[in-house]
């Protein structure tokens, strides 16, 4: 079965503090997406990447195909970064539909 | 501005009685899908259309059905043969099907009792 697993599943972290947020998944993928829920239900993506690292603003997000892992970094954490972070993985299949983790919960506390 | 619509962004029925959730994008893109989240789980796909006028089933569609009469729609319908039907639903887009980023709506929490 294909599954995508993230840890932590909850995370508080003082403002200023370095975050890393990881997702393993079990086979070879496409590409992995990262999403995040905002309290109100809405999800924006914030990254899809099949190799490397992307950089946005003060997010980081990695990938490494070999290990089947990828990682989400938030560097100088704010309180308005508090929100779920999904990752999701395509596996491929020409429907381009998603599996996804279960979450992190993502509190940054002022 | 481009975007997807969800409506309503809350909705209650009672049980027993079938209910249509609205998905509108004005972003012309082809594919279009419908997941279900519950707390503590990963959202799940219900259906998935990748052009008008065609759709399949996705993970957990039994209590579902959906149609896609137009590009820029794709309404879900929950209906009294869904079990547990409270949930939050989303629909999402993109381009087309294969590895292409999608693009969420607000989402509609749905509460049958």
């Amino acid at each position: 079965k294909n599954e995508v697993e993230q840890s932590p599943q909850n995370l508080t972290a003082q403002e200023g503090e370095f975050i890393t947020i990881n997702c393993s998944y079990s086979v070879g993928i496409s590409a992995l997406h990262w999403l995040q829920q905002h309290p109100g239900g809405g999800i924006v993506s914030l990254f899809m990447l099949s190799s490397g690292k992307k950089k946005h603003g003060r997010l980081i997000a990695t990938i490494n195909i070999q290990e089947k892992h990828s990682s989400l970094h938030i560097t100088a954490s704010h309180p308005r970064d508090s929100a779920v972070y999904i990752c999701a993985v395509d596996y491929g299949g020409s429907q381009g539909n998603l599996i996804f983790g279960k979450g992190t919960k993502l509190s940054v506390k002022p | 501005d481009g975007g997807i619509t969800q409506s309503p962004k809350y909705l209650f029925r009672k049980e027993g009685q079938n209910v249509t959730l609205s998905c509108e994008q004005n972003l012309n893109h082809d594919a279009m899908y419908w997941y279900r989240q519950d707390p503590g789980q990963g959202l799940r796909l219900i259906y998935y259309s990748q052009i008008v006028n065609d759709f399949q089933k996705g993970d957990i569609a039994e209590g579902y059905s959906v149609s896609r009469e137009k590009k820029e729609s794709f309404p879900l319908t929950v209906t009294s043969a869904q079990k547990n039907p409270t949930a939050f639903y989303l629909c999402a887009s993109s381009v087309s099907d294969g590895t292409y980023e999608q693009y969420f709506g607000p989402g509609t929490r749905l509460t049958v009792t």
